[in-house]
């Protein structure tokens, strides 16, 4: 079946400016992740929702961050005023509870 | 705070050998712990899954055990071949309150298997 798909896969945006990157988790899956990797350095956690519970916010590294998801469907991870700090691969996962994570490949974000 | 070590940082093999990656971590009340492989440019594909109660996994060349009182976990991967050249990754996940679970990665061992 389909897997977790990510959408743009390339994104080069000026300083300054909104972006807006898109999840769509594999159907059924309750739980949906977003993590950070930065060019030769491990995942960073940003934010976790879990069904209809209040996310997990605790990764995200400013309120120039935020995220949203309806239901158990598609999720949104917003930056605003982008620095050329947030250039990344901002990767997503989606897993039933407690089962294993499947990830999308991922938005390269570049901030020129 | 948990915390997450992978070592080696980098490993180099011939093909055909069999080599062990380890993974270590700081809090042992885990929920389960998770290996991954990621290729270059890609994201990442779940290799094994163990949950806390577990001891080790197994998926045909690969078999992934868990010590949870030591906090430590192994990948042996068996007869190696070029196509497992990709960075491996560990993470675990913790119960944390309420139902929010999130993983805390490694930051991995680049493998790679020599023709």
């Amino acid at each position: 079946g389909a897997g977790v798909s990510q959408s743009p896969s390339n994104k080069v945006t000026e300083k300054g400016k909104d972006v807006e990157l898109r999840c769509d988790p594999i159907s059924g899956h309750t739980a949906l992740y977003w993590y950070r990797q930065r060019l030769g350095q491990g995942l960073e956690f940003l934010i976790y929702f879990q069904g209809n519970s209040a996310p997990d916010k605790s990764g995200l590294p400013s309120d120039r961050f935020s995220a949203e998801r309806t239901g158990e469907s598609v999720s949104t991870l917003t930056i605003q005023r982008t620095q050329q700090e947030d250039s990344a691969v901002y990767l997503c996962a989606s897993s039933s509870t407690g089962a294993a994570l499947h990830f999308g490949n991922g938005t390269r974000l570049t901030v020129t | 705070k948990q915390e997450v070590t992978q070592i080696p940082a980098a490993l180099s093999v011939p093909e055909g050998e069999n080599l062990v990656l380890n993974c270590s971590f700081t809090d042992s009340a885990i929920y389960n712990l998770q290996w991954f492989r990621q290729d270059p440019g890609k994201g990442l594909t779940s290799l094994l899954l163990i949950q806390s109660s577990q001891r080790e996994q197994t998926s045909g060349r690969l078999n992934a055990s868990l010590d949870k009182s030591s906090g430590r976990s192994t990948l042996y991967i068996a007869a190696s071949q070029p196509g497992d050249s990709a960075t491996y990754l560990c993470a675990v996940s913790l119960i944390s309150s309420g139902s929010a679970r999130q993983l805390t990665f490694g930051s991995g061992t680049q493998l790679t298997v020599l023709p």
